[in-house]
């Protein structure tokens, strides 16, 4: 079983529509969470650390469930800019483990 | 200011031959991480330093080896290349070697073995 697991996708959505991405991860004792965006051929970019008490920033939401070891991400009213792969990220000491990653694309 | 450099963009060399990539953190930052992506997948972990000392490192050969010079650069070195080494390797800096860090990567170097 992987260390983190995320659908890779892809999902196709209309802009304006909502989409979520879901996200396991197996080692109980990891300490933070993150989701990052990837656009292709470039580097990984911070999109927003998650909390246990869920986190907001614009139109992006992050969620985590310690218990059931299961990170969200929801984007509302996708934009054409929101394309990209969203790789979820569970860090534990130094060791940073990303998924394999979830290829979004937003249709005009 | 400027954010995490690598060098070089690109490189393409043969299989037995050896390689070394560079990268500058963010001013501040005391820690680098090395990763290395290959299509289709999530970057995969492969060192960690901090303060010039290994703090950590991933499922990787001996052949890849790391170390972080006074100023908080680093070279990552690889040494007898394989064709399966080809993939875009990424250097991540961060304030400090703590969970929870948020990670600061370069544009990354894409190797190419032939």
């Amino acid at each position: 079983r992987k260390e983190v697991e995320q659908d890779p996708g892809p999902f196709n959505v209309p802009e304006g529509a909502t989409v979520a991405f879901n996200c396991t991860y197996s080692n109980s004792a990891s300490q933070s969470f993150f989701w990052y965006r990837q656009d292709c051929r470039k580097e990984p970019k911070l999109l927003m650390s998650v909390y246990s008490s869920g986190n907001e920033d614009g139109r992006f939401t992050a969620q985590l469930n310690r218990a059931s070891q299961y990170i969200s991400l929801l984007i509302r009213d996708s934009k054409l800019s929101d394309s990209a792969t969203y790789l979820c990220v569970v860090n534990a000491l130094y060791k940073y483990i990303f998924g394999t990653g979830t290829r979004l694309k937003v249709l005009a | 200011d400027a954010g995490v450099t690598q060098s070089p963009t690109h490189l393409i060399k043969t299989r037995g031959q050896h390689v070394t990539l560079r990268c500058s953190p963010i001013s501040g930052h005391k820690s680098v991480s090395w990763y290395q992506q290959v299509l289709g997948q999530g970057p995969q972990f492969i060192f960690q330093y901090y303060e010039k000392e290994e703090r950590g490192r991933g499922n990787f050969p001996d052949r890849f080896s790391a170390r972080q010079f006074p100023n908080y650069s680093s070279e990552l070195n690889v040494n007898a290349l394989l064709l399966g080494d080809s993939a875009l390797y990424l250097c991540a800096s961060s304030l400090e070697a703590r969970a929870g860090e948020k990670l600061f990567f370069g544009s990354g170097t894409q190797l190419s073995v032939l």
